[in-house]
């Protein structure tokens, strides 16, 4: 079962312009984290924000959580065609889950030149 | 600074043949865990380890075996594989259920069973 389901499926803009995706979840969380993915790659780590935590920056990434609505949301400023690549959210129960990790089904962010 | 590495990176197989996927990190992660992403769900936890010697199972492990003989390998295998398990599947290993970085993936194997 998917934890994480995440909106938009599908993302198009122009260079230059911010990119928001949003992701929900069902269950208490210990941290959210994001990951991207390059068409063919591996997935990339790009933030971690924990449970106690609203808002996270790193570079153009801004991530916040809301655990009262179980939502989290993933901002890139002065999009790049660089940034072109398939986004996840994925969710940490914490406690016994052992670090497992619980994905959505991620956004397509496609960024024109 | 190798990372996460899996071999091999392509395989097709025929139904009920049997293979080994070999994920290998050089980090001193003690957590592994073997994820599989079909086209539209995500990734999907197969089995993981959270340490040497120790395995568990995931969300969908029918099908598949593994062990954490070694610290830095741990070995996903299918006994007889199945069209079903037409798939990428990716290593990832986190050096503690604390750490900040999350997750450090390999670059996936691409299964494809006829």
């Amino acid at each position: 079962s998917q934890q994480g389901e995440e909106d938009p499926q599908a993302l198009s803009i122009q260079e230059g312009e911010n990119a928001t995706m949003n992701c929900s979840y069902k269950t208490s969380i210990n941290n959210l984290q994001w990951y991207r993915q390059n068409s063919g790659r591996g997935l990339v780590h790009l933030i971690l924000i924990r449970s106690n935590e609203r808002e996270k920056h790193s570079g153009r990434l801004r991530v916040t959580l809301d655990t009262s609505k179980k939502s989290s949301s993933l901002l890139i400023t002065a999009s790049r065609a660089a940034d072109t690549a398939s986004y996840f959210c994925a969710t940490d129960a914490g406690g016994t889950s052992y670090g497992k990790l619980t994905f959505g089904q991620g956004t397509i962010l496609t960024v024109h030149p | 600074n190798a990372g996460v590495t899996q071999t091999p990176k392509f395989r097709v197989l025929k139904t009920g043949q049997s293979m080994t996927l070999l994920c290998a990190q050089d980090m001193n992660h003690e957590y592994m865990y073997w994820y599989r992403q079909d086209p539209g769900m995500g990734l999907r936890l197969i089995h993981y380890s959270v340490g040497e010697g120790t395995t568990a199972k995931g969300e969908v492990p029918d099908g598949y075996n593994v062990s954490r003989l070694k610290k830095q390998n741990f070995l996903l295998g299918l006994e007889s594989a199945a069209p079903s398990q037409t798939s990428v599947y990716f290593c990832a290993s986190r050096l503690t259920v604390d750490s900040l970085y999350g997750y450090t993936f390999g670059s996936g194997t691409r299964l494809t069973v006829v």
